[in-house]
């Protein structure tokens, strides 16, 4: 199993959106409603941002929102912030045997 | 409050061996699926095992297949990996996570391990 693609690198200025993009294939994502988004900060732990495609944990600001066409998931950060600088991470649920891929991950940049 | 409290990682030569724990408090250990992510320097987030909630199926990547083992003390409320025969390349930051929703919602802090002669 090859990992889910992702773009390495997107960015934005303060205020605008970005999406985010995770290409799977009709195995996982195409056949699963469990894709989950995580927000990395350098040296900490990842933070759920989305689950099944696209639900918000408790906590989670409205604006980052989830969502799925096919075997490519989105995540959109809207409003921009300095503090939205990080890595982020598509995953998702494969199949019994191979259980759970994760995305390349994707920098994003707040210009 | 929710959290997981990791420990053990470190230094090891080649082919031996190193325990990871994972101590989870602040909700109902036995009820939720658990598993085990790692994070190679400056690379990405590779899932490596996942247990169920009773400890009777476990699920692995295939790089660790037949090295690793996941293990659980429900009553203790503890999350384990037992890590044989490790190589180079199994040097990463390994982090335990709840699986909720279908999701990895609570994270460990994070326990380095390198794997170098």
């Amino acid at each position: 199993q090859s990992a889910l693609t992702q773009p390495p690198s997107a960015s934005g200025s303060p205020g605008q959106s970005v999406t985010i993009s995770c290409t799977g294939a009709s195995s996982d994502i195409g056949r699963y409603n469990f894709v989950s988004w995580y927000q990395q900060h350098p040296g900490k732990a990842p933070k759920l941002l989305i689950y099944e495609v696209s639900k918000r944990p408790s906590g989670v600001p409205d604006r980052f929102s989830g969502s799925k066409s096919g075997n490519t998931a989105s995540l959109t950060v809207s409003g921009l912030q300095a503090e939205d600088e990080a890595d982020y991470y598509c995953s998702s649920y494969v199949g019994r045997n191979d259980h759970w891929m994760f995305g390349g991950g994707t920098n994003l940049t707040v210009l | 409050e929710v959290q997981l409290v990791q420990s053990g990682g470190g230094l090891v030569q080649p082919g031996e061996s190193l325990r990871l724990s994972c101590a989870a408090s602040g909700f109902t250990f036995s009820s939720l699926w658990m598993s085990w992510v790692r994070q190679a320097p400056g690379k990405g987030l590779e899932w490596v095992a996942s247990i169920k909630l009773d400890g009777s199926e476990q699920y692995y990547v295939d790089s660790v297949k037949g090295r690793f083992t996941i293990s659980r003390d429900n009553p203790k409320n503890l999350l384990y990996l037992q890590m044989n025969s490790l190589r180079a390349e199994d040097t990463a930051v390994y982090y335990c996570a709840r699986e909720n929703n279908w999701a990895r919602d609570i994270w460990g802090q994070g326990t380095p391990v390198t794997v170098s002669s």
